[in-house]
């Protein structure tokens, strides 16, 4: 089946520090890939997609590449925010009829001023 | 702007009480699914839905029950809630390239 694994939290940086959180995924067939991100006592919210090989997603500073040689697709920041502390969780959508997605465990991220 | 809206938002109950998590979208998406947080903040599919009057089990069992009579809503309801039963339900929608809209997510805590 399918599986997303993405780097352990919880990581904490000083504001203006590069972020990389690693994911790699195992799937069947091309799923599209997505990065959601929770602030605390919300719902998850798309932050990003890329729905074939070799595209960047990017917003709000974030980008990840689908790397299908690689089958991962790190996510990355220049320069973090105070205000971008939350979980973020990588996800694939098998493009099935179910269409079901399949998430990893989340990453918190805590920047500090 | 995603347009998927859960009812209540907290609610705190006592054992053996039925409850019904509302949720609802305008967005006219076919698939729906109903997610379980713990606090460790993994996310566990339990119930989802292809469309109206189809309704499938997740991949953690769940005691709770689902419908869906009208595209636009998809309630989860819990016969005789239980202390284990205490955690985040989080309903989505699926769009047109596979990603999810959340909605705000229900708390729920038996006592």
């Amino acid at each position: 089946g399918n599986s997303v694994t993405q780097m352990e939290g919880p990581v904490t940086l000083s504001e203006e520090a590069f972020l990389t959180i690693n994911c790699t995924y195992t799937a069947t067939g091309y799923p599209s890939l997505f990065w959601y991100v929770q602030y605390p006592g919300e719902g998850l919210q798309l932050l990003l997609k890329a729905t074939k090989a070799d595209d960047k997603g990017s917003n709000k500073g974030f980008e990840a590449t689908y790397r299908k040689e690689t089958t991962s697709f790190h996510l990355e920041k220049g320069s973090v925010q105070v205000s971008d502390s939350a979980v973020y969780f990588c996800a694939l959508s098998d493009n099935t009829n179910a269409g079901k997605s399949t998430f990893g465990d989340g990453t918190t991220l805590t920047v500090k001023p | 702007e995603a347009d998927i809206y859960q009812t209540p938002r907290y609610l705190v109950i006592g054992t053996g009480k039925k409850i019904t998590l509302e949720c609802s979208q305008t967005m006219g998406h076919d698939k729906m699914y109903w997610y379980q947080q713990d606090p460790g903040m993994e996310l566990h599919l339990i119930h989802y839905s292809y469309g109206v009057n189809s309704t499938e089990k997740g991949d953690l069992s769940s005691e709770s029950t689902v419908s869906r009579i009208r595209t636009e809503h998809f309630p989860l309801t819990l016969e005789s809630a239980r202390p284990s039963h205490t955690s985040q339900y989080l309903c989505a929608s699926r769009g047109n390239t596979g990603e999810l809209f959340f909605g705000e997510g229900s708390r729920l805590t038996v006592l």
